[in-house]
Formats: C-alpha cells, structure tokens, sequence
C-alpha cells in the first residue's frame, strides 16, 4: 500500500480535460514537502513531468498542470491527446519514513 | 544527452545475490546524488536508495537496510546496487535516476533509465 494516495485509473475522450489526485497527510505534504509527478509509458524509461507542485520542465507540453494544497497535490491533463496514455506517479518525502515516496500510480486511458 | 542504461538483472534464487549496474553517459556522474527505485509486477513504483555525489552518504528503504549497498564510480561513470539475500519480494524492474539540482524539496529525479528486470525465484 503506497503512502501517497492516487485512483487507480482515470479516463476520457481526445480534446477532454482529466485530473489525477494525490492524497497524502501530515508527514509527507503536509509537512511542507514538495510534490513531483512523473510519466509512465510500460517499457520505458520514467519522465518528469511536473516538480516541485507546479513547474514543468522544459519540453513538457502546457496542457499539463501540477497544484498542491495542504496534503493533497494534482496533476490536471487538457486536450487529452492518445500519447498522454501512460502511468501517472506523484511523488514526495515521508519525514516519519525517511524515505522518498510515491502514490500508487494512476493509469490514463485516452478512449 | 543524457542516458543512462541499467544492467545485470537475472533470474535469482532466494537468498543469493546479485549486482546491477547503471552506466551514466552525457553529463558528469560526480556531480549527481543517484537513486535506484524498483517496481514490482503490476505494483506502483517504489525508491530503494540514494548515494550522495560523492558516495559520502547513503540511505535506504528500511525492508533493504542491511541487504543492499548502493555504490559508484564516478571514474567510470557507473553506479551500482549490491543485492544479497534475495527475497521473492525484492522481484521488480529496477531502475537507476539522476537527482536534479532544482532547489525543491525533495529533489526531483529528473533523468531515468529503461530498468532491469530482476526476478527471485526458486
């Protein structure tokens, strides 16, 4: 059971606007930690998508967006396009683990 | 640009061990904290250890603590993942990252490779 807590799947149409959340508590973004999300395509190698809460790096697309408020961050997909299937994965820090954590990933299916 | 690429997975018996390695090409290994995070068959992925740039520091997921040692070398652009007494559990794609330098807390890891598959298995 992942410490960050995401929906196992979302879905939508080309064109549609989905989001993905991240559910976390106190010790991990609620203790002020920075939320991360990633792409995941099977097979490949994982892409940073969005860090710290909101930035996207160079090359990532507009469409995609990060917020975080309180223990909860998400990540919102706009123009839904059928590249954007793939895994999505928020990360973070737990300060009662000492470790670097993820949610449980959130599968995006483009219909 | 930058790549890195992991090797050494294999098909493992429980309780015996194995080493992965992660060759760094594009930018200057020394200068960057590394991380390995592993996934599990149809499991979300999961970090597994840090080694500081210079190897000065090391930490771990507690379930590898004692098990695995995470090294490298920065004169041949290698990082690695020392892996004993293998546990069914610990079968997953393993893949090495670069940690940025981007101010944030936690750093982000910003580069990834394609991952090896390890699997334990009697």
């Amino acid at each position: 059971q992942s410490v960050l807590t995401q929906p196992p799947s979302v879905s939508g149409a080309p064109g549609q606007r989905v989001t993905i959340s991240c559910t976390g508590s106190t010790s991990d973004m609620g203790a002020g930690y920075d939320v991360h999300w990633y792409q995941h395509v099977p097979g490949r190698a994982p892409k940073l998508l969005i860090y710290g809460n909101n930035i996207r790096p160079s090359g990532v697309p507009d469409r995609f967006s990060g917020a975080k408020s309180g223990t909860s961050a998400s990540l919102a997909i706009s123009g839904l396009q059928a590249e954007d299937e793939a895994v999505y994965y928020c990360q973070s820090f737990d300060t009662s683990l000492t470790a670097r954590v993820f949610g449980g990933g959130t599968k995006l299916t483009v219909l | 640009q930058v790549q890195l690429v992991e090797s050494g997975g294999a098909v493992v018996q429980p309780g015996r061990s194995l080493r992965l390695s992660c060759g760094a090409s594009g930018f200057t290994l020394g200068s960057y904290a590394m991380h390995w995070v592993r996934q599990a068959p149809g499991k979300g992925l999961e970090w597994v250890a840090v080694i500081w740039y210079d190897g000065s520091k090391t930490y771990y997921l507690d379930s590898v603590k004692g098990r695995f040692v995470i090294s490298r070398d920065n004169f041949k652009n290698t990082l690695y993942l020392q892996m004993n007494s293998l546990r069914a559990e610990d079968t997953g794609v393993y893949y090495c990252a670069r940690e940025g330098a981007t101010g944030y807390d936690p750093e982000v890891l910003d580069y990834w490779g394609q991952g090896t598959l390890v699997t334990v298995s009697s």
